[in-house]
């Protein structure tokens, strides 16, 4: 069972914005700016899309940008595109010395 | 190009060891932490295990502390996870990443199955 928690599914349809929570508690989310979200799509290895809450690595899109209130972070995807059809997981650092996975969220592009 | 590529997967016994490699290049291993982490057939992520470029910091999963030993050759340009009393729910995909900041990238190896099985 994760630490994490993440809506089971997510959709929407082309050009529209969506939001992914992941809630956690101050010993995870909520205590530490080391939020991370992952793109896998399907048969392939996971992407990074964001670190640290909100930094992207270099190649990812601005379509997507993080953000953190208490202890949940979101994840927004802007212009929906068909390509972003996918599993989203978000991770934190914990108290624990740990890092923590949330359950994914399927995202669907209508 | 940046490449991961993780290699030593395979069938094992419950209870028996295996040691998976991953050989970096592309990139100046010993300035980058490293993660081990696994992905169960149709299930989601889980992270196993972090080592910084010195190997001065590690942190593992309760899953597998213990159990599992990660460790890195940054002459050779290469991250180890050995893997001793393994069991079933060890079966997994194991991909070998880099780590910015705590979070698992910005790059991937394909990964490498391991199969525990009588």
């Amino acid at each position: 069972q994760s630490a994490l928690t993440q809506p089971a599914s997510v959709s929407g349809s082309p050009g529209q914005s969506i939001a992914i929570s992941c809630t956690g508690t101050r010993s995870d989310v909520g205590g530490y700016n080391y939020v991370s979200w992952y793109q896998q799509l399907p048969g392939k290895a996971p992407k990074l899309l964001i670190y640290e809450v909100t930094s992207r690595p270099s190649g990812v899109s601005d379509r997507f940008s993080g953000s953190k209130s208490g202890n949940t972070a979101s994840l927004t995807i802007s212009g929906l595109q068909a390509e972003d059809d996918g599993d989203y997981y978000c991770s934190s650092f914990t108290s624990a010395r740990t890092i923590v996975f949330g359950p994914g969220t399927k995202v669907t592009v209508l | 190009e940046v490449q991961l590529v993780e290699s030593g997967g395979g069938l094992v016994q419950p209870g028996g060891s295996l040691t998976l490699s991953c050989a970096a290049s592309g990139f100046t291993f010993s300035d980058w932490s490293m993660n081990w982490a696994r992905q169960a057939p149709g299930r989601g992520l889980e992270w196993i295990s972090y080592i910084r470029g010195g190997s001065d910091v590690i942190y593992y999963a309760d899953s597998v502390r213990g159990r599992f030993t990660i460790s890195r050759d940054n002459a050779k340009n290469s991250l180890y996870l050995q893997m001793d009393s393994l069991r079933d729910e060890d079966t997994a995909l194991y991909y070998c990443t880099r780590s910015i900041e705590y979070g698992l990238g910005p790059s991937w190896g394909r990964g490498i199955f391991v199969t525990v099985s009588s």
